[in-house]
This record gives C-alpha cells, sequence and structure tokens, in this order.
C-alpha cells in the first residue's frame, strides 16, 4: 500500500547545528518527492522538492538527498536556527497518476536548543 | 497578499449543523486542492479541482462536497457535521495539475461540540 514515514518522531539539535531529518518511503516506482515545514497555527510551507531522475538536490540551506535503492530521502538543514523549529512532512506522488495527489508521512517535530 | 486564504480561520459549531470553508488563491494557479489534518498532525488529501474540473475525490463521506466556481476559487461545504469531523482543514494550489509544489493557506480549524 502507499506510506510514507519518519524515522524519529522529534529531533533536538542544537543551534548552529546541521539537522538530517529522514524519511522512507514504500512505493519504489514514486516519481516526486518533496518537503514541507509547518509551524504552529500555520500551514504546511514548500521547502525543496525532487524527482525522481535525481538523487540530490540544493536549496537555501537545506539539501535533500533520495536513495532509491533503500527508498529513503532526507532533508538536511545546515547551520540551524531557531526559526527553524517546526514539524517537517515528507510527501511522495504515486508514479500511477498525474493527479498532483501527495501522500504525506507523519512529520518529524525539529525542536532548536539555542 | 495572501497568496492562498481560507475563510474562516476558526469555526465551532453543534454536531448536525451544515457549514462551509471558503478558499480562494490570487497566484494564477489552475489546480486547487483540500486537505485534512488530524489531531496527529497527519494530513490527508480529499480533493483537488483543475480548472473547475474535480480530479480527485478521494474516499471521503459524501456529506462533505467542494464547489469551484472558477479555478480561483474552491470552497468545501459539509453537511451534518459529526464529531469525527473536527480537525483542521486546508486548502492549497499549484501551478497545474501534476508533480507540482502545492502552496497551502494556513488552515480552518473545525471544532464539533
Amino acid at each position: 500500500g502507499e506510506s510514507v514515514g519518519l524515522h524519529l518522531p522529534t529531533l533536538s539539535v542544537q543551534e548552529g547545528d546541521n539537522s538530517i531529518i529522514n524519511c522512507a518511503y514504500s512505493n519504489s516506482a514514486s516519481d516526486y518527492f518533496i518537503w514541507y515545514k509547518q509551524e504552529s497555527g500555520k500551514g504546511p510551507q514548500f521547502i525543496i522538492d525532487i524527482r525522481s531522475n535525481m538523487d540530490k538536490r540544493q536549496g537555501q540551506r537545506v539539501t535533500v538527498l533520495l536513495n532509491k535503492t533503500v527508498k529513503h530521502l532526507s532533508l538536511q538543514i545546515a547551520a540551524t536556527q531557531p526559526g527553524d523549529s517546526a514539524v517537517y512532512f515528507c510527501a511522495e506522488t504515486p508514479v500511477s497518476s498525474n493527479t498532483g495527489k501527495l501522500i504525506f508521512g507523519q512529520g518529524t517535530t525539529l525542536q532548536v536548543k539555542p | 497578499d495572501t497568496a492562498v486564504s481560507q475563510t474562516p480561520k476558526y469555526l465551532v459549531t453543534q454536531m448536525g449543523n451544515d457549514k462551509s470553508i471558503k478558499c480562494e488563491q490570487n497566484l494564477g494557479h489552475d489546480t486547487m486542492y483540500w486537505y485534512k489534518q488530524d489531531s496527529k498532525k497527519f494530513l490527508k488529501i480529499m480533493f483537488s479541482y483543475n480548472n473547475k474540473e474535480l480530479i480527485i475525490n478521494e474516499t471521503v463521506p459524501n456529506r462533505f462536497s467542494p464547489k469551484s466556481p472558477d479555478k480561483a476559487h474552491l470552497n468545501l461545504h459539509i453537511n451534518s457535521l459529526e464529531l469525527g469531523d473536527s480537525a483542521v482543514y486546508f486548502c492549497a494550489s499549484s501551478e497545474r495539475q501534476g508533480n507540482q509544489p502545492q502552496h497551502f493557506g494556513d488552515g480552518t480549524r473545525l471544532s464539533i461540540l
């Protein structure tokens, strides 16, 4: 079936350190992956996406890595700041459709300690 | 100049009532979505429309009916509200249908008494 999971529900890091948030997915044919950040009381905010024909993509302070062999996705945040504290979701699009249907994981709470 | 805006932000009502949530996007996007986020923060797609045409219709009770008067608006009407409908409902939009980043509104928190 379709499922996207995260390895840890909560990740606590020191300000200035790098953060790595992991995600495992079950559908080996999934085509598109995306990371969102959700702050309290707000909607999910797009961070970065990656297509299945790539294994790495970089943004500002963030890097997404895709390992299709083990069906693993990770989000790396460099020099984590207090403003990075939020819940992070990975999501995937099943390759069987072009509808834009996103299947979300359960979320990892990132806590940044000053 | 909010990109995806939902109203109301909070909705408190009694079981059995009928209510609507409105969503508007000013991004010029073709595709809009409704998601439900439960108390454990699990986000699940409910519906999507592309240029006013229904595309995604997940296994949602038929008490939920989306309506898209034009491609910038996607409203959600819920009949005979039940306790289990309590959740945060998010509207989102994407430039077009398919593998695109979706941009979310800030949600409507629905509480059923």
